[in-house]
């Protein structure tokens, strides 16, 4: 089956600053990769996703994410982070049809929380 | 253009009731799942349905029971209520035929149980 693992907790930037959160997965194959963000209170967006192809996937509000699978990531970047950005972000793998784990099932990463310093 | 949509938003129970929370999509999508998020924990999948008519378990389904009404609604049961399940509740759904498109997520129930 198909794991992830976000390794920081908690990432403190200042705006202005560049923003990379890290995403690690394990599968037997190129999973289905999301990135999500949970603004407090609120339910979880989709900001990207990597299926195929072009392996820098361009999301909603700036942000990008990069596939790498020599190293089995997908991490998330901005380049300059905005005080409105300052939320938890949850990394997502799904398994490939035919290539075994949970199919159609999403497993989410444990979060990272960002925040933003004035 | 609602997405999903969850009912309560917020709800408080005393130990041993029991409620139901609803959830539904028009979207058309055929898989639809419920998660529970605790601080530190993530999300952790409860019970899912893959398509209209099945469901199963998924990581942690014990005190739950669920129901899918028809392609648009999954509701989630809690029968008699423990301060464990004290929780934010998420419902998705999505459209999974080989390629995966992601999750919509509904905007949670937070749910406390004294």
């Amino acid at each position: 089956a198909q794991s992830v693992t976000q390794p920081d907790i908690h990432i403190t930037v200042s705006e202005g600053a560049s923003l990379e959160l890290r995403c690690n997965y394990s599968y037997g194959a190129t999973p289905y990769l999301f990135w999500y963000v949970q603004s407090p209170g609120q339910g979880l967006q989709l900001l990207l996703k990597y299926f195929s192809g072009d392996t820098l996937v361009q999301g909603i509000k700036g942000f990008e994410a990069e596939f790498k699978r020599s190293q089995s990531s997908f991490n998330l970047r901005k380049p300059s982070v905005h005080w409105s950005d300052a939320a938890e972000y949850f990394c997502a793998v799904g398994a490939r049809l035919g290539y075994g784990g949970s199919q159609g099932n999403l497993i989410f990463g444990k979060g990272t929380k960002l925040s933003v310093k004035p | 253009n609602a997405g999903v949509t969850q009912t309560p938003k917020f709800q408080v129970l005393k130990t041993g009731q029991s409620m139901t929370l609803q959830c539904a999509q028009d979207m058309n999508h055929n898989s639809m799942y419920w998660y529970r998020q605790d601080p530190g924990m993530g999300l952790r999948l409860i019970y899912y349905s893959a398509s209209e008519g099945t469901t199963d378990k998924g990581e942690v389904p014990n005190g739950y029971n669920v129901s899918r009404l028809n392609k648009r609604e999954f509701s989630l049961r809690l029968e008699s209520a423990a301060p464990s399940q004290t929780s934010v509740y998420f419902c998705a759904s999505s459209e999974f035929s080989g390629q995966h498109y992601g999750y919509t997520f509904g905007s949670g129930t937070r749910l406390t149980v004294v």
